[in-house]
């Protein structure tokens, strides 16, 4: 496809699960970010890489919260020993930039709706 | 944490009227974005307007700057009832790197009644 691909769309896990969230950009484009999205919020930041580098991690909430993005194109967001606080909406865009050229949109993906119970 | 504040938090107009949203930031930026986010999809983008840009238009949206002030609207024209979804500013803070991170504000409901 051509857009941002996320995955799955809905999970629900138990308090205390480990869960594995992953994006699959749109080819060739080399930023990736990650938000959490309350209901009713704009989306808040949590991390985005250039190619396989995490450039910024400073929205991930605690050290629970983990991404990695190996080879520079798929990403996986990991969040260990889940809590109810952690249910939201978990939203991937990619764009299409480069080391010093900001001026591009993102494409986001539909999201995954995790539900921690 | 989240850059902007837009204002309203929630807009009802009539099909055919024009529906003004304001955001304010924080920081210094590059860019300014805005996206659309209809109920239960993706965020969509709208438009981008530069640092360096006061005034930009596409089709029936016209988006302005005032850098001095740090704050945006967006204006959407001859609104349809196909317009109503909620509205997000965006902008990429100016850290001196190359950083692209976005940061949204809190979103503007629109309401287009037919």
């Amino acid at each position: 496809g051509a857009g941002v691909s996320q995955s799955p769309r809905y999970k629900v896990t138990k308090r205390g699960q480990d869960v594995a969230l992953r994006c699959d950009p749109i080819s060739g484009h080399v930023s990736l970010y990650w938000y959490r999205q309350a209901l009713g919020q704009g989306p808040e930041f949590l991390t985005y890489f250039n190619y396989e580098a995490q450039q910024d991690k400073s929205g991930l909430p605690n050290d629970r919260f983990s991404a990695e993005r190996p080879e520079g194109s798929i990403s996986t967001l990991t969040i260990q020993r889940t809590e109810q606080r952690d249910s939201a909406m978990y939203r991937c865009a990619s764009s299409l930039v480069s080391q010093g050229k900001r001026n591009t949109e993102a494409f986001f993906g539909q999201g995954t709706r995790l539900t921690v119970v | 944490s989240q850059q902007g504040e837009e204002d309203p938090q929630a807009l009802s107009i009539q099909e055919g009227e024009n529906a003004t949203m304001n955001c304010s930031y924080k920081t210094s930026i590059n860019n300014l974005q805005w996206y659309r986010q209809n109920s239960g999809r993706g965020l969509v983008h709208l438009i981008l307007i530069r640092s360096n840009e006061r005034e930009k238009h596409s089709g029936r949206l016209r988006v302005t700057l005032d850098t001095s002030k740090k704050s945006s609207s967006l204006l959407i024209t001859a609104s349809r009832a196909a317009d109503t979804a909620s509205y997000f500013c965006a902008t990429v803070p100016n850290y001196g790197g190359a950083t692209n991170k976005l940061i949204f504000g809190t979103g503007t409901l629109l309401a287009v009644q037919p």
